[in-house]
């Protein structure tokens, strides 16, 4: 059971900013939202993780609503190699912790 | 650095037979899971694998098995294979240092046919 919610698929135009919506209602106070992503014929690739308030990194911004309930991936400019499927997970707070993936969301980047 | 490395990348097995995967870790990594990933779908999780033990198992049965070895490599075992079991094997590795990312290998691709 992910118990996470994404859209199956999005579309958008190169270098335009791309915002890939997660609902995680049930999550739990500790459990953190970790972003993979997955490019064809390749294994998962980590992007962002985050807690409670916003991360940043060289790939892409994590926004988690205050509640905690939802979270938005923030690619700022797309580049037909951000075409992948991209995975929101819920995660415990050890790195033992298994990782849960979903159906994801498929994004596909209009040149 | 090699990251996490899988072989064989390609595997073509016939029904009942038995498989091995293999897997090393990226380096300073002391666990690895494996993941089962079938076309169209998300990994599914198999096992995790820390100081030699299984230590969390999904919802798969006996038929698959694993090992880890000291060097913290894994092997991923199959047996009496079945036509569902084509798929891409994926390997994850990570630390028990908390809140860090696993990295995970190109993956092996079975058929059984």
């Amino acid at each position: 059971d992910a118990k996470t919610t994404q859209p199956n698929s999005m579309e958008s135009n190169e270098e335009e900013p791309v915002h890939l919506p997660c609902n995680h209602s049930t999550i739990s106070g500790t459990d953190y939202i970790h972003w993979y992503r997955q490019l064809p014929s390749q294994g998962p690739e980590y992007v962002i993780h985050g807690l409670t308030s916003n991360v940043n990194n060289r790939m892409a911004s994590l926004a988690i609503a205050e509640d905690r309930k939802s979270s938005t991936l923030i690619l700022h400019r797309a580049t037909l190699r951000d075409a992948a499927v991209y995975y929101c997970i819920r995660r415990g707070f050890s790195s033992a912790s298994k990782i849960i993936f979903g159906s994801g969301t498929r994004l596909s980047i209009r040149p | 650095d090699a990251g996490v490395t899988q072989s064989p990348t390609h595997l073509i097995k016939t029904r009942g037979q038995q498989v091995t995967l293999r897997c090393s870790p990226k380096s300073g990594h002391d666990t690895v899971s494996w993941y089962q990933q079938a076309l169209g779908q998300g990994p599914q999780f198999i096992f995790q694998y820390y100081e030699e033990e299984e230590r969390q198992r999904g919802n798969f049965p006996d038929r698959f098995s694993g090992h880890q070895f000291p060097n913290y490599s894994s092997e991923l075992n199959v047996n009496a294979l079945l036509l569902g079991d084509s798929a891409l094997y994926l390997c994850a590795s990570g630390t028990t240092v908390p809140n860090t990312e696993a990295f995970f290998g190109q993956g092996t691709r079975l058929t059984v046919v």
